[in-house]
């Protein structure tokens, strides 16, 4: 399996732009999250989604950004409009739940943003 | 509240001597426990974890943990330290709350192994 797959790897932009970050799932996982990680606050949970239904989205900073899950292979992580501080580096997981058991969630590499 | 700490910003051990990166948490009820490292540039790789069973768990790369449930502990461990181990370790505990899977990860630890 290719694992979680994010694009892009590296977004540079300005204050202002609209920015989308891409995720596609391990083929098959049933839950989909995206994290947020820098250096100040550590690894934060956005948002996830269960079959492609956003289920807790507590962790999302405002209401500049907006996550979509539009079928079980494609997320995304809008950010409209960007602000400097908005520059960390975003992660997409995944993992399947068998029943009452839960799995292991597996990352993707991350997406590293930069608003200028 | 819900929470998982890890208190050593740094762990610095000399190629070859045992490492342990200290993990404690505070949940209710039974949780599930990981370890997760990260590489530079990387996202998070799965170790281990513990979900019953065996307070010992075994993981990949020779890593191990064991789950102390007295002391609310998940200590990660290894024999013998490798340059290569180098990197940073996150401790995760998911909180057993109706099969939701949200994972609440510490701060991370810093290993730096010296040769």
């Amino acid at each position: 399996d290719a694992g979680v797959i994010q694009s892009p790897r590296h977004e540079v932009t300005e204050m202002g732009q609209e920015v989308t970050l891409r995720c596609k799932p391990i083929s098959g996982h049933d839950y989909l999250f995206w994290y947020r990680q820098t250096m100040m606050r550590g690894l934060e949970l956005l948002i996830y989604f269960n079959n492609n239904v956003p289920i807790d989205d507590s962790g999302m900073p405002e209401d500049r950004f907006s996550a979509k899950m539009p079928n079980a292979s494609f997320s995304t992580l809008k950010i409209q409009p960007s602000e400097p501080r908005d520059s960390a580096v975003y992660f997409c997981a995944s993992s399947l739940t068998s029943g009452r058991i839960r799995e292991t969630q597996y990352f993707g590499p991350g997406t590293r943003l930069l608003v200028l | 509240a819900q929470s998982v700490a890890q208190p050593e910003d740094q762990v610095n051990v000399a190629e070859g001597n045992p490492l342990t990166v200290k993990c404690t948490y505070s949940v209710s009820g039974n949780p599930y426990l990981f370890w997760y490292v990260q590489y530079p540039n990387r996202g998070l790789q799965f170790l281990l974890k513990y979900i019953t069973g065996d307070n010992l768990v075994k993981g990949s790369y020779g890593f191990e943990a064991e789950f102390n449930k007295s002391q609310t502990s998940f200590h990660l461990k290894k024999p013998s330290a490798l340059v290569s181990d180098s990197a940073l370790y996150f401790c995760a505990v998911s909180p057993f709350s109706g099969g939701y899977n949200k994972l609440i990860f510490g701060a991370g630890t810093r290993l730096a192994v010296h040769p």
